[in-house]
């Protein structure tokens, strides 16, 4: 299985701040990659997709890049609602897995 | 709107077989644009994809399981009732977890239900 892995465990920032985390793939993944945000007792919320394609109602303040192995999602100006747990996920082959999440806090 | 809402027992058994269904709006899981699946997450934890279900055409369709969880896994579908369903067999306490269902596109979750907490117990 693709095991990811995510940097920062976890991340303190403030309001406005630029924040950027990375998700490395153990194998080569080309896009085939999607970011997730989830805050505390709801479902995860899909991000981006194919590594840097919006979702439809997303803030354009998310993006993400990269390819292959390394990948970062990138909040470029941090609001008070983003504060939550991001995830990463490849979807390149079975089976499906996740990173194992960066939590982003308020400094 | 897509809508998808878990059910079943939040409490389950040692050994015992957990039985939960995800009940669909706004779209026939029918279709062959879209896998329909279970994603469960121990608490304080992160996310494991238990497996999808894919239907190509009308009555066909294919499963694909998380080899992890392989041998203790169904996903089946009921098209005439719009809802699919999981059965994880023999469970243990690291079974216990909020259990969600999502529809994906591709292998991508776009739209999850709200979880549902599935607590094993002796």
């Amino acid at each position: 299985a693709i095991q990811l892995t995510q940097s920062p465990s976890s991340l303190s920032a403030s309001v406005g701040d630029r924040v950027t985390i990375t998700c490395r793939a153990s194998q080569g993944i080309s896009s085939a990659l999607a970011w997730y945000q989830q805050t505390p007792g709801k479902p995860p919320r899909l991000l981006i997709y194919d590594a840097s394609t919006l979702e439809s109602g997303v803030p354009s303040r998310f993006s993400g890049s990269g390819s292959g192995t390394d990948f970062t999602l990138t909040i470029s100006s941090l609001q008070p609602e983003d504060f939550a747990i991001y995830h990463c996920q490849q979807f390149d082959s079975y089976p499906i897995t996740f990173g194992q999440g960066t939590r982003l806090e308020i400094k | 709107q897509l809508q998808l809402q878990e059910s079943g027992p939040g409490l389950v058994k040692l050994s015992e077989t957990l039985s939960l269904t995800c009940t669909v709006s706004g779209g026939p899981i029918s279709s062959s644009s879209y896998y329909w699946g279970w994603i469960r997450q121990p608490p304080g934890k992160g996310l494991e994809w238990i497996g999808s279900i894919n239907y190509v055409g009308a009555t066909y369709h294919s499963t694909y399981y998380n080899p992890s969880l392989k041998s203790r896994v169904t996903i089946s579908a009921d098209t005439s009732r719009n809802h699919f369903s999981l059965r994880l067999s023999s469970v243990t306490a690291a079974d216990t977890a909020v259990y969600y269902c999502a529809r994906l596109v591709v292998a991508a979750p776009d739209n999850w239900g709200q979880g549902t907490l599935v607590t094993v117990s002796s």
